[in-house]
C-alpha cells in the first residue's frame, strides 16, 4: 500500500509564478514530513521539513503547509525559477517507523522561462 | 571526497549473478541508509546502520539481499542470485547522527543496477 502519495506526476509553471506541489498520506502515525529535490543523475537533496506540531514552515522561497486533519501537505515555491526544475519527493516518518523515510512517487516540476 | 560516493555508477549483470554495491559515506557520519528507487517510484527504504550495526533491516525484500558496514564507515550492499526485478537505482545516504529526524541525510548519486 502506498502510504505517501503524490498524485501529480508532473507540473509546469511559468517563471515568477507560484508552484504548488501536493502530497497525501494515509498513516496517522506519521509525524514528521520532508521534501527532497532531485536533479537527473544526482541523489535527492533535502529541501525543507515540518513537524506535526506545526502547520507551516518557511525557508526563503519555500514554504511547506501541513493539514493534519486532511493528512495533506503541500510545498509552495514562490517565485518559481527555471533552476527549480527537478523531481520533488515528499517523505514522512513516524514514531513506529524509526529512522526510515517513506517516500511518495515524486512530481516532476518544470519552470518555463 | 566531500559527499557520499557510490560505486559503480552503473552495473549491468546477468540474471542469477552476484553483485556488490559500495557506499562511501561522508567522513564522520555514524548513520548510513540504503534505499532502492524503481522507475517512476520514490526511494524505498532497505536498511539503516548506526555505526557498524544494522539498526533496522526491515526493508530488505528477501534473504538474497544483505548489507555490511564492518568498520562503521564504508558499506556494501550485496545481492545474490540477481533477478530482473532487482533492476533499480540503489541510493545510499549518510547523516551525522541518524535518528528519526535525519534532515541532514546526504544522498549519493546512486548505482543504477540493470539485470539482464
Amino acid at each position: 500500500d502506498q502510504q505517501v502519495k503524490q498524485n501529480s506526476p508532473s507540473l509546469s509553471v511559468q517563471e515568477g509564478r507560484i508552484s504548488i506541489l501536493n502530497c497525501d498520506y494515509t498513516n496517522s502515525m506519521f509525524d514528521y514530513f520532508l521534501w527532497y529535490k532531485k536533479y537527473p543523475a544526482e541523489g535527492p537533496t533535502f529541501l525543507i521539513s515540518i513537524s506535526s506540531i506545526k502547520d507551516k514552515n518557511e525557508d526563503g522561497r519555500f514554504t511547506v503547509f501541513l493539514n493534519k486533519s486532511a493528512k495533506h501537505l503541500s510545498l509552495h515555491i514562490v517565485p518559481s525559477q527555471p533552476g527549480d526544475s527537478a523531481v520533488y519527493f515528499c517523505a514522512a516518518s513516524g514514531s513506529t517507523s524509526g529512522s526510515r523515510l517513506t517516500f511518495g512517487e515524486g512530481t516532476q516540476l518544470t519552470v518555463n522561462p | 571526497g566531500a559527499g557520499v560516493s557510490q560505486t559503480p555508477s552503473n552495473k549491468v549483470t546477468e540474471k542469477g549473478k552476484y553483485v556488490e554495491l559500495r557506499c562511501d559515506p561522508i567522513s564522520g557520519h555514524t548513520a548510513l541508509y540504503w534505499y532502492r528507487q524503481s522507475l517512476g517510484q520514490g526511494p524505498e527504504f532497505l536498511i539503516y546502520f548506526q555505526g557498524t550495526g544494522a539498526a533496522d533491516d526491515s526493508g530488505l525484500p528477501n534473504d538474497r539481499f544483505f548489507a555490511v558496514r564492518p568498520e562503521g564507515s564504508v558499506s556494501t550492499l550485496k545481492i545474490q542470485r540477481t533477478e530482473r526485478g532487482d533492476s533499480a537505482v540503489y541510493l545510499c545516504a549518510s547523516s551525522p547522527t541518524g535518528g528519526r529526524y535525519h534532515t541532514e541525510a546526504f544522498f549519493g548519486q546512486g548505482t543504477r543496477l540493470t539485470v539482464v
